[in-house]
């Protein structure tokens, strides 16, 4: 079973619009970490931002937030006023509590913010 | 040179080639890793290097072989690929592969057509 689901895939929006990435995990671990990359048309993976399991706070980083909920077993990503610059692809990654350090992604949301 | 680069960029071989991606990571970390990209599927996980011990082959065809000299470097030699093995071959790195908290730098990978 995937570890990592990411359903929509693929999401276009309209300049200055919010768009929400989901994220559903499966894990048996209770402890674990969540990840979230944006991979642009260049190709590298660039890291956005990790959570550990036992902090369930949400979180805002300028135009990006997070919402992590262990009840749904969710770690959604919402963009405020998206710009073109957003377009990429997202990825959700899991790596779990067992010492080694093996990321699970799911299969990304291509974002697309049209002018 | 910052982060991690990979050389070559983009790669076209033949079935009966042998050719070497290489990745070099200035970041001074631990831990490397190879990870393979194709469409609509999710980062496939193929090798894991901790202090240039390798830690994780994850079922890798043996088409594939992996050489990591030292910490900053790794390469991936290839010889008598398929065609299914086209695809973007990432490389990656993290402080130590030992712990799952650890966020994973990657590089711009290696766009791979085997014809």
């Amino acid at each position: 079973a995937q570890k990592v689901t990411q359903a929509q895939t693929e999401i276009s929006v309209v300049e200055k619009e919010d768009v929400t990435l989901d994220c559903v995990y499966e894990t048996r671990d209770t402890t674990y970490y969540l990840f979230w990359y944006k991979q642009p048309p260049s190709g590298e993976l660039v890291f956005l931002i990790r959570r550990n399991s036992f902090d369930e706070q949400n979180e805002i980083s300028g135009r990006y937030s997070w919402n992590f909920q262990k009840s749904t077993s969710s770690f959604n990503f919402t963009i405020t006023a998206s710009q073109v610059v957003d377009s990429a692809v997202y990825f959700c990654a899991l790596s779990e509590g067992g010492g080694a350090n093996n990321l699970f992604f799911g299969t990304g949301t291509r974002l697309t913010v049209i002018p | 040179e910052t982060g991690v680069t990979q050389t070559p960029r983009h790669l076209v071989m033949g079935m009966t080639n042998k050719k070497s991606l290489k990745c070099e990571q200035h970041l001074g970390h631990n831990a490397m890793y190879w990870y393979k990209q194709s469409a609509k599927k999710p980062l496939e996980l193929m090798f894991v290097y901790n202090f240039k011990e390798q830690t994780e082959n994850n079922s890798v065809p043996s088409r594939f072989s992996p050489e990591c000299p030292n910490s900053s470097h790794l390469f991936l030699h290839l010889h008598t690929l398929q065609p299914e093995d086209s695809a973007l071959y990432l490389c990656a790195s993290s402080r130590g592969a030992q712990s799952s908290y650890n966020e994973q730098f990657f590089g711009p990978g290696t766009r791979l057509t085997v014809l």
